[in-house]
């Protein structure tokens, strides 16, 4: 299995507060995603980074904010969580550019009361 | 707009005998495709691709079918086992950075 940590795996928070979550990988893969996974939508990108201080936006990007300042860290911040972001949020790392496998944590639930 | 849709949200079939899960697309400029298979309280492990200059792709026991003029593509399993039991998420890119997930279908394979 590919080396990557999501921390924390579970957490309750209330509307309004931030909320970091953290992605850590010990593979020195280039590329690095967030995804939430939501009924009926499957999973939907959130942002994404393809090296340190490079980040884009995915699909779902509003209200979340990234960083990435090393290799094997990638943070997901919710500036001021709302009840529309409880959700299971997946990172996901690739090595080569394009069309390649993503390895996935093991994900973090979230719950915005 | 979901561009990668999965119609079937469950599937059941008997241990030994073949499953098949089916996606669909709407954006024809997709060349690059994934199936995923999830656990629960799990992330998605990566199950097999293929990319738009094929029409099949085999790994064992799990072959991926295109079909790009009808903009679809099947996942077979055969012969299932109980261990396939799990949800199947299909995923699609047009650039390799970006992929779209279907919603995905749950198997469950009935000893």
């Amino acid at each position: 299995d590919a080396g990557i940590t999501q921390s924390p795996r579970h957490k309750v928070t209330e509307t309004g507060t931030p909320v970091t979550l953290r992605c850590h990988q010990t593979e020195n893969h280039r590329y690095m995603y967030w995804y939430r996974q939501d009924p009926g939508h499957g999973l939907r990108l959130i942002h994404y980074s393809y090296g340190v201080k490079d980040t884009d936006k995915g699909e779902v990007s509003d209200g979340y904010s990234v960083s990435r300042s090393k290799t094997e860290d990638f943070l997901l911040t919710l500036e001021s969580a709302t009840s529309s972001q409880t959700s299971v949020y997946f990172c996901a790392i690739s090595d080569l550019e394009g069309l390649n496998e993503q390895y996935f944590g093991p994900g973090t639930r979230l719950t915005v009361t | 707009d979901q561009q990668v849709k999965q119609n079937s949200p469950s599937l059941s079939v008997q241990e030994g005998r073949i499953s098949i899960l089916n996606c669909d697309y709407t954006n024809s400029m997709f060349d690059y495709f994934l199936w995923y298979k999830k656990y629960p309280a799990e992330g998605p492990t990566f199950l097999i691709s293929i990319s738009s200059i094929k029409d099949k792709n085999e790994d064992g026991r799990f072959t991926v079918f295109l079909n790009k003029s009808a903009k679809h593509l099947s996942l077979h399993i055969v012969p299932s086992q109980p261990g396939d039991s799990a949800v199947y998420f299909c995923a699609a890119s047009d650039t390799g950075n970006q992929f779209y997930f279907g919603t995905g279908t749950s198997l469950t394979v009935i000893p």
